[in-house]
């Protein structure tokens, strides 16, 4: 059984670009969710999907959007960087909704915007 | 809303001494909460859920819907349990909403 992957563990952009993060869920794992984590913070809800639809969102922009494809990995796109989008980007897969489920966490991208 | 606030920043305690780390919530519904942990260097993981009524590495925590509250504790603080502790609450829609994090030091 393989665990939660993100890619790439680091990148820097500059403001005004755009930028694509990748999560490969653990096996068995339907459901994915995202999260940034600025610095001296915790983990900030941005959105979540469930077998390839949204499944709620966070107080983020519609310049935060994701996808979920059908083996279950994900993709977390920015568009128009600012410099307050500089964080770590978690990803969390989980095989279930609903009480008992446990979210598993990726190791995290750390986006820096110049 | 839900929020979580974790009041500490930073706790320091010598190895063998008890620590607790406090989390307190808000939520209208029925709310599932976590601890979360995050050693140097490693990924956040489950430490432990209030449904599961289990102590794991030593720490329990009991949730107190009178008082909103999740403190974590644990009797002997040990040098290995230094780390990053996140409060988290899951609502409806399977969404985690964390605090801010305590940083724990156990110091020799």
């Amino acid at each position: 059984e393989t665990g939660v992957t993100q890619s790439p563990t680091h990148l820097i952009k500059t403001r005004g670009q755009q930028v694509t993060l990748r999560c490969s869920s653990q096996s068995g794992h339907n459901t994915v969710s995202w999260y940034q984590q600025a610095l001296g913070q915790g983990p900030q809800f941005i959105f979540q999907y469930y077998r390839e639809e949204e499944n709620g969102r966070g107080n983020f922009p519609p310049r935060f959007s994701g996808l979920q494809f059908p083996n279950y990995s994900s993709e977390l796109n920015v568009n128009a960087l600012e410099l307050d989008d500089s964080a770590l980007y978690l990803c969390a897969s989980s095989s279930r909704q609903g009480m008992g489920s446990e979210a598993f966490f990726g190791q995290g991208t750390r986006l820096t915007v110049v | 809303a839900q929020r979580v606030t974790q009041p500490e920043k930073l706790l320091s305690v010598f190895k063998g001494a008890p620590v607790e780390l406090k989390c307190n919530y808000s939520y209208s519904g029925s709310p599932e909460l976590f601890w979360y942990v995050q050693y140097s260097r490693q990924r956040l993981q489950l430490l432990l859920r209030h449904i599961s009524r289990e102590s794991i590495k030593g720490f329990t925590a009991d949730l107190n819907k009178g008082e909103t509250s999740f403190h974590l504790k644990k009797p002997f603080a040990q040098e290995e349990d230094s780390a990053m502790y996140y409060c988290a609450l899951k609502a409806a829609g399977n969404k985690l909403t964390f605090g801010g994090g305590t940083r724990v030091l156990v110091k020799p």
